[in-house]
């Protein structure tokens, strides 16, 4: 099984819809992450956290909210998509310290109509 | 620009050749780590270098850094068509959070 799994991994919703994207990891790693991707731009960092009661705004984060509701779960929430969020959105997990990886989720691919 | 930039975008070899992009940034790092991407799918982590390194190896990556130039390289020797992906630069700045470059896509013909 994966190690780093997001749910759903497609996803077509309108203008002014709630949407959640989910995040779960077996890796036991306290640190998550949320980017969002779109082309020619890399990856932008919209939440992290460092454990369950860290929360942390990313460079993009207006527009976005999270929750981190155990250590292996934390969910992304558009309260009301817009279509320029239409993107490839990305959750990881890291252990932190000096020579910290990150390991990626397959990504959820969100287009809003 | 971006604090993690690679260059060129886009690179087109022949299998076998060897494929080399170049990331540049801005402020000192702690480390720096290259990650590979297949179309459409999640970032696999390939190799970090730590700031007091200058060369590292795995397998037929090498990557290069240099601090006073504020800059990395990824060398792909003997490339295949597996090796088709965007690769992406990350640097770990001490205090903050990893920041990607926008990638190169290379493209390895048969």
């Amino acid at each position: 099984d994966a190690d780093v799994t997001q749910t759903p991994r497609n996803r077509i919703t309108k203008t002014g819809k709630r949407i959640m994207l989910e995040c779960s990891q077996t890796k036991g790693h306290d640190r998550m992450y949320w980017y969002r991707q779109d082309p020619g731009l890399g990856l932008r960092l919209i939440y992290y956290s460092f454990d369950v009661k860290d929360i942390n705004k990313g460079e993009i984060s207006d527009g976005y909210s999270v929750s981190r509701q155990a250590q292996a779960k934390f969910s992304l929430s558009l309260e009301s998509a817009i279509p320029n969020q239409t993107a490839l959105y990305f959750c990881a997990t890291g252990l932190g310290g000096s020579t910290d990886t990150q390991y990626f989720g397959p990504g959820t691919r969100l287009t809003v109509l | 620009s971006q604090q993690g930039e690679e260059d060129p975008q886009a690179l087109s070899i022949q299998e076998g050749e060897n494929a080399t992009m170049n990331c540049s940034y801005k402020t000192s790092i702690n480390n720096l780590q290259w990650y590979r991407q297949n179309s459409g799918r999640g970032l696999v982590h390939l190799i970090l270098i730590r700031s007091n390194e200058r060369e590292k190896h795995s397998g037929r990556l090498r990557v290069t850094l240099d601090t006073s130039k504020k800059s990395s390289s990824l060398l792909i020797t003997a490339s295949r068509a597996a090796d088709t992906a965007s690769y992406f630069c990350a640097t770990d700045v001490f205090g903050q959070n990893f920041v990607f470059g926008p990638g190169t896509r290379l493209s390895v013909l048969p």
